[in-house]
């Protein structure tokens, strides 16, 4: 079974300013990692994700991840944030092959963007 | 239709009840999923369905919880004898089956027992 840790439940940053969401997973087999973005009352949009090849994904609006496999991390970054940034991010995992594609998720973090 | 669609997007239920909650998927989505998402618990995976295959129900809490997905299509997720404990929102998802394409979530249900 896959696990999916979140280090940070809240992350404060002023617009403009560089961020970084921390993703760390557990699995005992090769995965398949994913990040979406939640907006206030809104479901879940799928923001990027790795499936296998380069380490570095780009995703919507600007946020790129980086696979680290020795690290089992996912973390999930951009350059400058915008006031429009601010929602709830999860990280999630699925096993590769197989046939359940069922996703486990992080408990998230929420990115507040302060003008 | 273009999206997910959920219904209805509110829910308040006297414990003790049952509440039927509707999920209308993408239309050519073979998967189809079911979380919970409660404060500050992030996304918890309740039940699963692939095509004609087999349902994976191990996400669900309870025997109080049940779901089904009439023609491929369609689901319904019921919740008998409610407790203040499944208040909670209701996220469905549904793709074209495979890990490549990520899920597409509809808005939710939520549901508050009181």
């Amino acid at each position: 079974a896959q696990s999916v840790t979140q280090l940070d439940s809240q992350v404060p940053v002023f617009e403009e300013a560089p961020v970084e969401l921390r993703c760390n997973y557990s699995s005992s087999v090769s995965v398949y990692l994913f990040w979406y973005v939640q907006y206030p009352n809104q479901g879940l949009q799928l923001l990027l994700k790795y499936l296998s090849g380069s380490t570095l994904v780009k995703g919507i609006n600007g946020f790129e991840a980086e696979f680290n496999k020795s690290q089992t991390s996912f973390h999930l970054r951009k350059p400058s944030v915008h006031i429009s940034d601010t929602a709830e991010y999860f990280c999630a995992v699925s096993e590769t092959g197989g046939s359940n594609y069922k996703l486990t998720f992080g408990k998230g973090t929420l990115l507040t963007v302060n003008p | 239709g273009a999206g997910v669609s959920q219904s209805p997007s509110n829910k308040v239920t006297e414990k003790g009840k049952d509440v039927e909650l509707r999920c209308d998927p993408i239309s050519g989505h073979t998967a189809l999923y079911w979380y919970r998402q409660s404060l500050g618990q992030g996304l918890e995976f309740l039940i699963y369905f692939q095509g004609n295959s087999a349902p994976d129900k191990s996400g669900l809490p309870s025997d109080r919880f049940s779901a089904e997905r009439t023609g491929g299509s369609v689901s319904t997720l019921t919740i008998q004898r409610t407790q203040q404990e499944d208040s909670a929102v209701y996220l469905c998802a549904s793709s074209l089956g495979g890990q490549y394409y990520g899920y597409t979530f509809g808005s939710g249900t939520r549901l508050t027992v009181v």
